[in-house]
């Protein structure tokens, strides 16, 4: 069976410092791995994707994610918030067969 | 553009009717998605259609039928809507790979509410 844990409702950070958001995941099988990112009033957008290449996922808007199999993580890094980088944030688990499964999202607020 | 789109954006009707949201993709996807999005922004997968077939149907009340006319739309009807249907909907596609399980592609979504 698959699951993803978010370990944080929500995370604030100040503009410029780094941001960390947790997300476990439980997986019978080899897992794809992914972060959207949902801006209010949007759609949800992808960040990146893990499919079992290397473990450090690099995404767009400076965000990465390192998959870590031994503590069955997937958490979600980037240098320095950004204003813009408010929003909520699901972390997905995925096996084949193509059903998906969403974490309970994070939402992030960058305080100025 | 290539895209998923849904249509209305928004939708203000009153408890006891029907209505429908359309969704289409334009990406060439074999699967397709409805998602709700509670107002917690919890979101719950509804259906998933690949190749006009259903293949998930989560616990629902019957009063939602997907349609699939075709690879490229799959519409939702909602009969007798309750107060408790308010949420945004979204459509979502995703192609089939064998062996992988690639992203998904989501519409904007579709704010519902019932008064």
């Amino acid at each position: 069976a698959q699951s993803v844990t978010q370990l944080d409702s929500h995370v604030s950070v100040s503009e410029g410092t780094p941001v960390l958001l947790r997300c476990n995941y439980s997986s019978s099988y080899s897992p794809s791995l992914f972060w959207y990112v949902q801006h209010p009033n949007k759609g949800l957008q992808l960040l990146l994707k893990y499919t079992s290449a290397a473990t450090l996922v690099k995404g767009i808007n400076g965000f990465e994610a390192e998959f870590k199999k031994s503590e069955t993580s997937f958490h979600l890094t980037k240098p320095s918030a950004h204003m813009s980088d408010a929003a909520e944030y699901f972390c997905v688990v995925s096996a084949v067969g193509n059903q998906f499964y969403f974490g309970t999202g994070t939402s992030l607020t960058v305080i100025p | 553009d290539t895209a998923v789109s849904q249509t209305p954006k928004y939708l203000v009707t009153q408890m006891g009717n029907d209505k429908s949201i359309k969704c289409e993709q334009n990406l060439g996807h074999d699967t397709m998605y409805w998602y709700k999005q509670d107002s917690k922004k919890f979101l719950k997968i509804m259906f998933s259609y690949n190749n006009k077939e259903l293949i998930i149907n989560e616990t629902v009340p019957n009063r939602f039928s997907p349609k699939s006319p075709d690879k490229a739309h799959l519409n939702l009807h909602i009969n007798s809507l309750e107060l408790g249907d308010s949420a945004v909907y979204f459509c979502a596609s995703s192609p089939l790979i064998p062996g992988l399980a690639d992203e998904q592609f989501f519409g904007p979504g579709t704010r519902l509410t019932v008064l």
